[in-house]
């Protein structure tokens, strides 16, 4: 059985850095093909996605946010880490983290919601 | 990045009808589209990738077509448990983008 869960501060000031941790089980980051992506969802709003990280360390960003995300894995934790800089108000949403096999996100944790107010 | 278009934002419907929801891409993306459903404070769930292919577990009356630049998701006969948000999402090509939504309601 695959399972993702997403944890963090669910407050944050703002120009204060973000780190999110996705903690899974039931597959492995070693394991060829196999990437694990966060996405985020502002209240009421859509989708978007922000960071991807394969097994061979490959390392995908949204180009919008390239600048303030770093993405990192653990295999033998069985663990994804997201940071994003400077965060601002319009960060603020549900984050969440999920399995890819190959682009698409087949398994998802069950969210975060980061606040982002002084 | 690639611009993905969902129409209509909005679909008002009554369980037993048949809905067709549509996701333009800005340019060609083959057949790399995957269809997500959504309720309300929950993660999205899987419903279709490379166009047409339906996730396991996912019940038949869901169908995805289409390639290139325009693809629908259609629901043969809507049931009390599809009333959700539907979202498309193209991964021809990094950055990863998704639609805008469909929300789909009760009539």
């Amino acid at each position: 059985q695959i399972t993702l869960k997403e944890s963090g501060p669910t407050l944050v000031k703002p120009t204060q850095t973000l780190t999110l941790t996705c903690t899974f089980s039931g597959f492995s980051l070693s394991t060829s093909g196999v990437g694990v992506g966060w996405i985020r969802q502002p209240p009421g709003k859509a989708l978007e996605w922000l960071a991807l990280i394969y097994w061979d360390d490959d390392k995908r960003y949204s180009p919008s946010l390239k600048s303030r995300l770093t993405i990192t894995k653990d295999t033998s934790k069985n663990q994804v880490v997201l940071t994003m800089t400077n965060m601002d108000p319009v960060d603020t949403a549900t984050y969440y983290c999920a399995q890819d096999p190959g682009g698409y996100f087949d398994y998802w944790g069950q969210g975060t919601l980061v606040t982002v107010s002084s | 990045d690639i611009q993905m278009t969902q129409s209509p934002s909005t679909l008002s419907a009554s369980v037993g009808d048949r809905v067709t929801i549509t996701c333009r891409a800005s340019q060609s993306i083959s057949s790399w589209l995957a269809w997500y459903q959504q309720k309300p404070g929950k993660a999205p769930k899987l419903l279709i990738y490379k166009a047409s292919s339906l996730e396991s577990g996912v019940p038949s009356r869901f169908s995805g077509s289409g390639s290139g630049t325009e693809f629908t998701l259609t629901i043969s006969s809507l049931q009390p448990d599809d009333f959700a948000t539907y979202y498309c999402q193209q991964y021809n090509s990094y950055g990863l983008t998704f639609g805008g939504g469909t929300k789909v309601e009760i009539k």
